[in-house]
């Protein structure tokens, strides 16, 4: 069946640093990929997103590219701020049947001054 | 726009006890699903409606959990009885179309559950 893989967490960066989080999933066809930011005592909510091959989303100076060859969706940002420290979740789904998200574990993210 | 709304959004009770959220989706939105965060974990889908009528229930622990979505708007999901692992934050979502992927989704701030 279809599933993600993240990086464990937590992980910890001084402001104005880069962010990389990683994002592997297997699927059969050609999903959809996205990322979704959870800020403390807050819902889920849409970062960004990828609906084919090569597509590169981004967002508040996030990005992340669609890379079908080597089945990954890694999360980038040039520069973190406080303000970005949160738990980011890589989601996919599915090119067929009904629309539904399938989560990774989630990454934890504390950016210190 | 008003957003997904759920209530309420913390709730303490006892192991055995009952439970039950509620969901209010974004107006026009088809598609409610309902997820179980576990502290620590990624969602986990527990029931999908499209309308009025499940699409997906697979994951949902039909012996104390259950649903329902009438005229195909509100939706309350209801645990009975509860046990300690039901500890979790329950998210509702709601998506404007059903079939096919890239399809945003829309999440509520979640209702926190305490069973203890």
């Amino acid at each position: 069946g279809n599933s993600v893989t993240q990086m464990e967490g937590p992980v910890t960066l001084s402001e104005e640093a880069f962010l990389t989080i990683n994002c592997t999933y297997t699927a059969t066809g050609y999903p959809s990929l996205f990322w979704y930011v959870q800020y403390p005592g807050e819902g889920l909510q849409l970062l960004l997103k990828a609906t084919k091959a090569d597509d590169k989303g981004s967002n508040k100076g996030f990005e992340a590219t669609y890379r079908k060859e080597t089945t990954s969706f890694h999360l980038e940002k040039g520069s973190v701020q406080v303000s970005d420290s949160a738990v980011y979740f890589c989601a996919l789904s599915g090119s067929g049947g009904y629309n539904k998200l399938i989560f990774g574990a989630g990454t934890r993210l504390a950016v210190h001054p | 726009e008003a957003g997904v709304a759920q209530s309420p959004r913390y709730k303490i009770i006892e192991k055995r006890q009952s439970v039950a959220f509620w969901c209010n989706p974004i107006s026009g939105h088809a598609t409610l699903y309902w997820y179980q965060q576990i502290l620590g974990q990624g969602p986990k889908l527990l029931i999908q409606f499209q309308n009025n009528g499940v699409v997906d229930d697979s994951q949902l622990p039909k012996d104390r959990f259950s649903a329902e979505r009438l005229k195909g708007v509100d939706s309350t999901l209801k645990i009975q009885p509860a046990k300690l692992e039901d500890s979790a934050v329950y998210l509702c979502a709601s998506s404007l179309h059903d079939r096919g992927g890239g399809n945003t989704i829309y999440f509520g701030e979640g209702s926190w559950l305490t069973v203890v």
